[in-house]
């Protein structure tokens, strides 16, 4: 059974660092991967969306990579911000039914 | 553009009651499905939809039941609601089949089941 990780749990970082955040699958078959944003209280708000065939995406200060070999996608955001500070979801598509991780509630300190 | 639109944001059943959590969409999407999210346990699936008239069972879709009729709507009732129902239910769609398209969620439902 396919299964989603996201390592840590939660993570505190001073703002204006760089941080990467981890998600990683058991199949590494060919799938698109998502990172969404959840604030508190909130629905899920797409970040990125990596095709299989594609290794990375970027928008503004956020990185997405997919390596499918070692069945890894990293998000890196740059200079981090206190309006950053959210649970960051992944999620694979392998077919019709997508499966997301668990999460990783980011807090970023003023 | 209103996206995905889901009601009522908050709902207070008791044990043995039945509703239906209403979820639409405006961007003409084929693909729809229902999650919820409770602590510890992230998002699970209970139901999805890849187009008018088509449904399938997700995850955890026992004491859940769905239709399609529209490409627009894709209601989710709760026939006879139980104290582990309690939690957020999100609706989301995309374009197409899951594979390769962005999913586009809703603010979410919070239904508490006493």
């Amino acid at each position: 059974k396919q299964e989603v990780t996201q390592i840590p749990a939660a993570l505190s970082v001073p703002e204006g660092e760089n941080l990467v955040l981890n998600c990683s699958f058991t199949d590494s078959a060919i799938y698109n991967l998502q990172w969404f944003r959840q604030d508190p209280g909130k629905g899920l708000t797409s970040l990125l969306l990596i095709q299989s065939s594609q290794r990375e995406q970027t928008s503004g200060r956020l990185n997405a990579s997919l390596d499918k070999s070692s069945g890894r996608s990293t998000l890196y955001i740059a200079a981090s911000q206190p309006g950053d500070s959210a649970t960051y979801l992944c999620a694979l598509h392998p077919d019709d039914k997508i499966i997301f991780g668990k999460g990783t509630r980011l807090h970023i300190l003023p | 553009n209103a996206g995905v639109t889901q009601t009522p944001k908050f709902q207070v059943l008791k044990t043995g009651q039945s509703m239906t959590l209403q979820c639409a969409q405006d961007m003409n999407h084929e693909y729809m499905s229902w999650y919820r999210q409770d602590p510890g346990m992230g998002l699970r699936l209970i139901h999805y939809s890849v187009g008018a008239g088509i449904t399938d069972q997700g995850e955890v879709p026992n004491g859940y039941n769905v239709s399609r009729s529209t490409t627009e709507d894709f209601p989710l009732r709760l026939l006879s609601a139980a104290p582990s129902q309690t939690s957020v239910y999100f609706c989301a769609s995309s374009y197409s089949s899951a594979g390769g398209h962005e999913q586009y969620f809703g603010p979410g439902t919070r239904l508490t089941v006493t």
